[in-house]
């Protein structure tokens, strides 16, 4: 069964950087695309970034390029999200999702809470 | 980026009520919207994909229809379990969702 386990969100200042992981179980997590998506406290979910299985392909979003950078570990079924200069904005639930054929998310984490506040 | 616009926000109905849930896309985007539904507090669960198609073990009161620019999301005959907040999702381009439908018992 397809599991990805969220980790590393926790509270931090306006500017500060934090890494994400995501820890990928019961499939070969080196043929997929993945994506993070984030939910901000009562708000809808907003997309964030997306690699390819090799890694030599990502895409941002507006909102975070040039400070966020996603990447992976295939050989230890990871997934990561480095974020810098973080923004009161960044505050969200950070998902992990697992590209399914053309595009769609055939199954989420449960999230990692990233605070940014002083 | 393309815009995915939701509607109605929220609605009230009562088990057993047939209920539809509309986004239209600000361009065609042929197919490639998926639906999703999400519980409080919990990760969103995958429905459907290529606007129509139901995921494996989806029960076969959700529907979906569409092409181009608008799409919609039916549940036949709304049980207790699907009280919850739905949301479209186009993958045609760079990703992004619709607001979010607030199913609410009535």
């Amino acid at each position: 069964e397809m599991q990805v386990v969220e980790s590393g969100g926790v509270l931090v200042q306006p500017g500060g950087s934090l890494r994400l992981s995501c820890a990928a179980s019961g499939f070969t997590f080196r043929n997929y695309w993945m994506h993070w998506v984030r939910q901000a406290p009562g708000k809808g979910l907003v997309w964030v970034s997306r690699i390819n299985p090799d890694g030599r392909d990502r895409i941002y979003a507006d909102s975070v390029r040039g400070r966020f950078t996603i990447s992976r570990d295939n050989a230890e079924n990871t997934l990561y999200l480095q974020m810098t200069n973080l923004r009161a904005e960044d505050t969200s639930l950070y998902y992990c999702a697992i590209q399914g054929g053309s595009g769609w998310y055939v199954y989420w984490g449960q999230g990692t809470l990233v605070t940014v506040s002083s | 980026d393309i815009q995915m616009t939701q509607s109605p926000t929220s609605l009230s109905a009562s088990v057993g009520d047939r209920v539809t849930i509309t986004c239209r896309a600000s361009q065609s985007i042929g197919e490639w919207v998926a639906w999703y539904q999400q519980k409080p507090g919990k990760a969103p669960k995958f429905l459907i994909y290529k606007a129509s198609t139901l995921e494996s073990g989806v029960p076969s009161r959700f529907s979906g229809s569409g092409s181009g620019t608008e799409f919609i999301l039916t549940i036949s005959s709304l049980q207790p379990d699907d009280f919850a907040t739905y949301y479209c999702h186009q993958y045609n381009t760079y990703p992004t969702f619709g607001q979010g439908t607030k199913v609410e018992i009535k």
